[in-house]
C-alpha cells in the first residue's frame, strides 16, 4: 500500500552541528511533499514543502531534498539550535487521498 | 500561521460518556481532517470533509462521527468513550494540499 516511512526513530545532534532527517515514500504518482515540526504538546507546524518538479529548495535555515529516482526525501536543518529539538514529519500527497505522514524522527538536541 | 482552534485543550470523562470535541478555522478552507495521534507517534487520519456535507472516513473512523454543516466548522463526536479512546486529537484544514493544525485536543478516558 501507499506509505510514507522514516529510516530513523531518533536522532541526536550536537548544537551548532548540521541534521539531516530522512524520509522514504513509495507512492511514485506522488508530486507534493511537506515537511511538518511538532513540538511537545502542539499540533504540526509546517516548515517546508517540495514539488515533484523540483529537486531542492530552501528556506531560513532548512533545505528539503527530493530524489525521485530513489523515492528519498530529505531535511537539512542549518547550525542546529535547542528549538529545533522536536519530531519531525514527513508527508506526501498522492493525488486523490489526504496527505499521506511518515512515522516521525525525534530530534534532540545536545547543548 | 493559520487560525485554527480546537476546544477543549483538555478533557477527563469517564467510560461511556458521548462527547464532541471542537474544531473551527476562519480561513475559508473548504478541506478538514481528524486525526488521532498518541505522543510523539504517527498521525492516523479519522475523518476528512472536502466541503459542507460531504464527509468521508479514515483509518480509525469506526467509533466516531463527524458532520460539516459550515464550512468554519467540524466537530467529533465519540458517541461512547473508552479508555482505549485516550490519546491526542487534532484537527487541520486545507485550501489545496498543505494541511494547518490546531493545538490538539488531549482526551483522557478513565
Amino acid at each position: 500500500g501507499e506509505s510514507v516511512g522514516l529510516h530513523l526513530p531518533t536522532l541526536s545532534v550536537q548544537e551548532g552541528d548540521n541534521s539531516i532527517i530522512n524520509c522514504a515514500y513509495s507512492n511514485s504518482a506522488s508530486d507534493y511533499f511537506i515537511w511538518y515540526k511538532q513540538e511537545s504538546g502542539k499540533g504540526p507546524q509546517f516548515i517546508i514543502d517540495i514539488r515533484s518538479n523540483m529537486d531542492k529548495r530552501q528556506g531560513q535555515r532548512v533545505t528539503v531534498l527530493l530524489n525521485k529516482t530513489v523515492k528519498h526525501l530529505s531535511l537539512q536543518i542549518a547550525a542546529t539550535q535547542p528549538g529545533d529539538s522536536a519530531v519531525y514529519f514527513c508527508a506526501e500527497n498522492p493525488g486523490n487521498t489526504p496527505l499521506v505522514f511518515g512515522k516521525g524522527t525525534r530530534l534532540s538536541v545536545i547543548a | 500561521e493559520a487560525d485554527i482552534y480546537q476546544t477543549p485543550r483538555y478533557l477527563v470523562i469517564g467510560t461511556g460518556k458521548k462527547i464532541t470535541l471542537e474544531c473551527s478555522q476562519t480561513m475559508g478552507h473548504d478541506k478538514m481532517y481528524w486525526y488521532q495521534q498518541d505522543p510523539g507517534m504517527e498521525l492516523h487520519l479519522i475523518h476528512y470533509s472536502y466541503g459542507v456535507n460531504s464527509t468521508e472516513k479514515g483509518d480509525l473512523s469506526s467509533e466516531s462521527t463527524v458532520s460539516r454543516i459550515r464550512t468554519e466548522h467540524f466537530p467529533l463526536t465519540l458517541e461512547s468513550a473508552r479508555p482505549s479512546h485516550t490519546s491526542q486529537y487534532l484537527c487541520a484544514s486545507s485550501r489545496a494540499d498543505t494541511q494547518y493544525f490546531g493545538p490538539g485536543t488531549r482526551l483522557t478516558v478513565l
